[in-house]
Parts: C-alpha cells; sequence; structure tokens
C-alpha cells in the first residue's frame, strides 16, 4: 500500500511568507508526527496527533507554527511569518496505534524548505 | 531530559566487513528504541524496533542490541554492501509518544 505521503517535496519562499505543509498518512494510522531535520541540530520533534487531536504540541518553536489535522487522515503544518531559521526538511511520521503501544513510525520523504 | 548520542559520526568500511554503530542514551526509562536508515534526500526507513522487555532484535544481516539499564544500543551488521551506505539514526521513545533522535552516523561502504 502506499506509504506516507508529503508536498510539496520542495518550497522555496521569500521571509516573511506564510507556507503549508501537507501530510497525507497511511491510511488507517491513527497517530501522526510532525518532526524537523535541520543541519547541526539533528531531527526534532514538533507536534503528535492521535485522531483528531493534539496532546502534545510541546515541540513547536514559536506561536508562528500550527498544525490541524482533520478527519483523523491529513495533517497540515502552517508556518506564518517564515524567518531563514525555518530552512529545514520536514518530516512527518505515522503509526497505526494508540498511545504507549510499540508499533513503529514510517516516514514521508519529507519537505525541503529553503527561506531566501 | 532524554538525549541520544551516536558515535561514530561518520564511518568508512570495505565492502564485506562486519561492522557496529553505537548508540546511547540518558534516561534508561524507555519504551521502546528504533533504528532507522536515511538515504540523501530520502525520509527515514524503520530497521529494527526493540521493546523495552527485549534485549535484541534480527532482521536479514541486522541486529540490535538494548541494555537498557546502561543506556546502549548497538547496530549490527554482518557483511557490508554498498547498499548499505546510508546515515543510521537511533532513536528512543519514553513516557510521550515522541521519539528523541541521535544526530546519526554516516556510514561509506566502499567497493
Amino acid at each position: 500500500g502506499a506509504g506516507v505521503s508529503q508536498s510539496p517535496s520542495n518550497k522555496v519562499t521569500e521571509k516573511g511568507k506564510d507556507v503549508e505543509l501537507r501530510c497525507d498518512p497511511i491510511s488507517g494510522h491513527t497517530a501522526l508526527y510532525w518532526y524537523r531535520q535541520s543541519l547541526g541540530q539533528g531531527l526534532e520533534f514538533l507536534i503528535y496527533f492521535q485522531g483528531n487531536s493534539a496532546p502534545d504540541k510541546s515541540g513547536l518553536p514559536s506561536d508562528r507554527f500550527s498544525a490541524e489535522r482533520t478527519g483523523g487522515s491529513v495533517s497540515t503544518l502552517t508556518i506564518q511569518r517564515t524567518q531563514q531559521e525555518d530552512s529545514a526538511v520536514y518530516l512527518c511520521a505515522s503509526s497505526p496505534g494508540a498511545a504507549n503501544s510499540n508499533q513503529p513510525q514510517h516516514f514521508g520523504d519529507g519537505t525541503r524548505l529553503s527561506i531566501l | 531530559k532524554q538525549e541520544v548520542t551516536q558515535i561514530p559520526a561518520a564511518l568508512s568500511v570495505p565492502e564485506g566487513e562486519n561492522l557496529v554503530l553505537n548508540c546511547s542514551f540518558t534516561d534508561s526509562a524507555i519504551y521502546n528504541l528504533q533504528w532507522f536508515r536515511q538515504d540523501p534526500g530520502k525520509g527515514l526507513t524503520s530497521l529494527l524496533l526493540i521493546q523495552s522487555s527485549q534485549r535484541e532484535q534480527t532482521s536479514g544481516r541486522l541486529n540490535a542490541s538494548l541494555d537498557k539499564s546502561s543506556g546502549r544500543s548497538t547496530l549490527y551488521i554482518a557483511a557490508s554492501q554498498p547498499g548499505d551506505s546510508a546515515t543510521y539514526l537511533c532513536a528512543v521513545k519514553g513516557g510521550s509518544e515522541k521519539l528523541v533522535f541521535g544526530k546519526g552516523t554516516k556510514l561509506t561502504v566502499n567497493p
């Protein structure tokens, strides 16, 4: 079956613009995660959804970052008033299980975001 | 705060060698540990997941071990091949749902 799908694969935008990144998880996966991978920082957790709820938003770096998930499926990560330090690869993952399950997380190929 | 360290940061070996990648974590109260592979420009591919109650997991030429009390895991790759060249990431899951990642080991297997 299809894996986790992310779009766009690449995004270049000017500082100050808003961007939306989309994640389509594996069908039937109830858990969805956003991570950010930047040079020198490694992979950092941003937010976790269980269904349409986000019980853990602790990794969002500022109030310019928000995310939503609708219908227990597609999720959108929005960055407002982008800054150069937002340049990174944004990765989405999904897993089938409820909280505290031992199911592995399956990752998409990411969106490479470049802020000019 | 959980911290994950991977040593070495980079490793270059000739084809056919057996090799070990190391991962250590500071908080032993983990739920599971996962090893991933990342090819350039791609996302992460899950290789092995070890639950906290397990000592090791095997898949083909890969074997991952976990010593929770000492905060260590190793990924053993047997008979390495050029196609094994990638960055290998270790990640732990603690009391929350998020994974905490190390910075990875970049492996190059030379023909």
